[in-house]
């Protein structure tokens, strides 16, 4: 299996910029996929394939990187945006991070 | 708009089975495959296999062969998966959802709890 290993927890003040990191055991090309998940709600897709900005979602959010290391970035963090962050390879059969929950100061 | 409505709550015995559903609407059913992933209390989540419903053709992890089944009713756009010699490992909210742009899953169903225990 490909392993995904993020970061387990970030603290950032509204209007800062966060970048969250999601590092592969192997290269999964660009098939790398963010998503967010608040409590209680099922996952939301953010970005697809590294960079590309899923319907509706804010510009705010953005997604770069190939190969084995990916980041999510959030220019700038609101309120709204405390939750889980997890990133999902789709290059082998799924697999997804351990997640990042994203705490406002 | 795309819509993935899953059944109930489910409480099973261990060894029991259960069967969820996942009903499709906003969308033609056959040209999306469905994906199902567990997600355990600690947030884990772990893709469990998928069905392509025109087909019926499907994709197991391997580690959720002989313990889930995926199946389709194209005449009713639902997708079911039946967990079989349930124990409390089993326990677990588990999601359906549509894949799309490389095996993202761009909608997902709300989710459905299944609790093990005797």
């Amino acid at each position: 299996d490909t392993v995904l290993t993020q970061s387990p927890a970030l603290a950032v003040s509204p209007g800062e910029r966060v970048s969250i990191s999601c590092r592969a055991s192997e290269g999964v090309n660009s098939y790398m996929h963010w998503y967010q998940q608040k409590p209680g709600q099922q996952p939301k897709l953010l970005i697809y394939k590294a960079s590309n900005l899923a319907s509706g979602v804010p510009a705010r959010f953005s997604g770069s990187g190939s190969g084995t290391d990916f980041t999510l970035t959030i220019d700038p963090v609101e309120a709204d945006d405390t939750a889980t962050y997890f990133c999902q390879q789709s290059w082998n059969d799924p697999t997804f991070g351990g997640g990042t929950k994203l705490e406002l100061k | 708009q795309v819509q993935l409505q899953q059944s109930g709550a489910e409480l099973a015995k261990p060894g029991s089975s259960v069967k969820i559903s996942c009903k499709a609407s906003g969308y033609t059913f056959t040209s999306y495959a469905m994906h199902w992933i567990k997600q355990t209390t600690g947030q884990a989540l772990e893709w469990t296999g998928y069905i392509a419903p025109g087909s019926g053709g499907t994709k197991y992890n391997e580690k959720f062969k002989g313990k889930a089944t995926l199946t389709v009713d194209k005449s009713s756009s639902t997708a079911y998966m039946q967990l079989s010699s349930l124990t409390p490992v089993d326990t677990a909210v588990y999601y359906c959802a549509r894949a799309l742009h490389g095996w993202s899953f761009d909608y997902w169903g709300q989710g459905v709890m299944v609790t093990v225990s005797s």
